[in-house]
């Protein structure tokens, strides 16, 4: 069974950092592009990052771009997002999904793992 | 970026009718269109890809149509478990890949 679960979330101050993991199990990590998206409360979905299966190439959206970093460790199945330099409107639900190639869509998504930034 | 646009935003039906929802793309997009629904604190859930294929699992009530920058998801006969809100999504490279901004649906 395809499984996707992320952790990591919680509450952080604003200007702090947070780590959050997708913990990927029950098919081939390593062949599947990976993705984050996120989900503001009450709003509609944003795309955030994505790295490719080997971890060579990733993509940033500008509202991250130099304060997020997208990683994955595929000897642990184990998708990353360190997230630096947080404000409020970076509190959301932060969802991992799978893609198998360019003519795939996003399958499988992660439970998701909330994100507040306040004081 | 590749903007989506959905419509309506919201929408009030009954059950047993027939629902269409629109999803326009700023530029050509083929068919790199996915449509998901998500029900309150749940992750979204995969409907259609490619425009128009089925994602295994899913009633055939659901079907998509298009292509290029115009697409429709249509549920033939609403059921009780279709109220939810709609995203379509392209996935057209390279990222971003951008969503709509949902279509609420509610019960009459």
């Amino acid at each position: 069974e395809v499984q996707l679960v992320e952790s990591g979330g919680g509450l952080v101050q604003p200007g702090g950092s947070l780590r959050l993991s997708c913990a990927a199990s029950g098919f081939t990590f390593s062949s599947y592009a990976m993705h984050w998206v996120r989900q503001a409360p009450g709003k509609g979905l944003e795309y955030v990052s994505a790295i490719s299966p080997d971890g060579v190439s990733k993509y940033h959206a500008n509202s991250v771009k130099g304060r997020f970093t997208i990683s994955r460790d595929n000897s642990k199945n184990t998708l990353y997002l360190q997230m630096g330099s947080l404000t409020t409107e970076d509190t959301a639900v932060y969802y991992c999904a799978r893609r198998l190639g360019p003519t795939h869509p996003f399958d499988y998504w992660g439970q998701g793992t909330l994100v507040t930034v306040a004081s | 970026d590749i903007q989506m646009t959905q419509s309506p935003s919201s929408l009030s039906a009954s059950v047993g009718d027939r629902v269409t929802i629109t999803c326009r793309a700023s530029q050509t997009i083929s068919t790199y269109l996915n449509w998901y629904q998500q029900k309150p604190g749940k992750a979204p859930k995969l409907l259609i890809y490619a425009a128009s294929s089925l994602q295994g699992g899913v009633p055939s009530r659901f079907s998509g149509s298009g292509s290029g920058t115009d697409f429709t998801l249509t549920i033939s006969s609403l059921q009780p478990e279709d109220f939810a809100t709609y995203y379509c999504q392209q996935s057209y490279t390279p990222p971003p890949y951008t969503f709509g901004q949902g279509t609420k649906l509610e019960i009459k």
